[in-house]
Order: C-alpha cells, then sequence, then structure tokens
C-alpha cells in the first residue's frame, strides 16, 4: 500500500517568514494530494490540494508543488502569522472503487513565534 | 449545515467494556471513513465505507466493527476496549470518486483505563 513520510516532525520559524513542509509518496498511482490543518482540539481541515496533472497551486499565502518523477510534494507558507500555528498533515490518495482512500503522513507541528 | 458530527467527545472505558462512537454527516457524502490519531503516528484508517451497506477495513481494524444502514450514520463499535485503544477518534467523510477532500468531524477522545 501508500507509504507517505512527511518532514520534519516541528518546525518553529518567525512571524513574517517562510514554512516548507515536504513529503513524499510511494505508489506512483496516487493522484492527489491534499494538505490539512489542524488546530488544537480540532479536527483536520483541508487547506489546499493539488492533483497529479498539476506541478504548482497556490491560494493567498498558501502554495503546494509536485514532483511526480521524484514522487514528492511540498507545502509552502508565506509571510507566516501567529495564526499558522497548528500541526500539518499531508496526504496522498490510492482511488478505491468510489472513494478516495488517503494515507495520511505523521504531521509537522508549526509554530509561528513573535 | 452541520457537516460532521461525532458523539461523545470525550469517554472513559475500562478495560473489556465495549462501546459505540457515533459518526453522522448530512452532506450526502457516500465515503465515510474512520481514523485514529496517535502521537507520532499521525492517523491511520480504522475501515471505509463507499455506500450504505458496504464497509472494507483500513490499515488498523482489528478490535473495531463498523456498519453502514444509511447514507448518513457510521458507527464504530469497540467491542471489548484495550489500553492500546487509548486514542483520538476522527470519522471523516466524501463524495465519491477521484480527487475529492475529507470533511473531519471534531474527533472523539478515548481512555481505557
Amino acid at each position: 500500500g501508500e507509504n507517505v513520510e512527511q518532514h520534519p516532525s516541528t518546525l518553529s520559524v518567525q512571524e513574517g517568514d517562510s514554512a516548507v513542509i515536504k513529503c513524499t509518496y510511494s505508489d506512483s498511482a496516487s493522484n492527489y494530494f491534499p494538505w490539512y490543518k489542524q488546530e488544537l482540539g480540532k479536527g483536520p481541515q483541508l487547506i489546499i490540494d493539488i492533483r497529479s496533472n498539476v506541478g504548482e497551486k497556490k491560494d493567498q499565502r498558501i502554495a503546494v508543488t509536485l514532483n511526480k518523477t521524484a514522487k514528492h510534494f511540498s507545502l509552502h507558507i508565506t509571510e507566516t502569522q501567529p495564526e499558522d500555528s497548528a500541526v500539518y498533515f499531508c496526504a496522498a490518495s490510492s482511488f478505491t472503487g468510489g472513494g478516495n482512500k488517503l494515507t495520511f503522513g505523521t504531521g509537522t507541528q508549526l509554530k509561528v513565534e513573535l | 449545515n452541520a457537516g460532521v458530527t461525532q458523539t461523545p467527545k470525550f469517554q472513559v472505558l475500562k478495560t473489556g467494556q465495549s462501546m459505540t462512537l457515533q459518526c453522522a454527516q448530512d452532506m450526502n457524502h457516500e465515503y465515510m471513513s474512520w481514523y485514529r490519531q496517535d502521537p507520532g503516528m499521525g492517523l491511520r484508517l480504522i475501515h471505509y465505507s463507499v455506500g450504505a451497506g458496504i464497509t472494507d477495513q483500513g490499515e488498523v481494524p482489528n478490535g473495531y466493527n463498523v456498519s453502514r444502514s444509511t447514507t448518513e450514520d457510521f458507527p464504530l463499535r469497540l467491542l471489548s476496549a484495550a489500553p492500546s485503544q487509548t486514542s483520538v477518534y476522527f470519522c471523516a467523510s466524501s463524495y465519491t470518486g477521484r480527487n475529492y477532500g475529507y470533511t473531519f468531524g471534531s474527533g472523539t477522545r478515548l481512555t481505557v483505563v
């Protein structure tokens, strides 16, 4: 099955700096890569996703890049703010007879310091 | 629009007890799934369902049962709770087909003593 590795496990940046989180996946058939943000005591929330026919996608201060050849994808957050502090998860999709079966990375705890 | 609703939010069980974690969604999503979240291990898939009457096992199904009698509900049953099942449990749903993101519930924190 699919295996997703995520690095780093913790990341501390100064407010206004950029943050980058990287993930690799193993299944070349995976074609959908969402990113989730989880705030303390809440469920994960989808923040951005990318499909395998696209190399980069941007939404305001966040962007995701995908390198299918190398099987890795990254989340970029620019101009970080304290409210960006959270745990971020990457995931890869293994389509299975009607549903997206997502395999998640182990998460990155992002701390934005004032 | 409530989204995905999980109950209870917190639960303490004694070893050997059984219980059902409830999950309901009002978005007419065909696909529903249960994950457990443990420190340093991310989210691991327990069971999933692609529609009413259809369920399948995920990565860590042992000790858990599910059923899907309606599109809206997908309960998770712990048959005989063990301390290793202490975790935070999340239910998620989505439309079927490729490339749809999940909507997660707010989770159930379960402690087995």
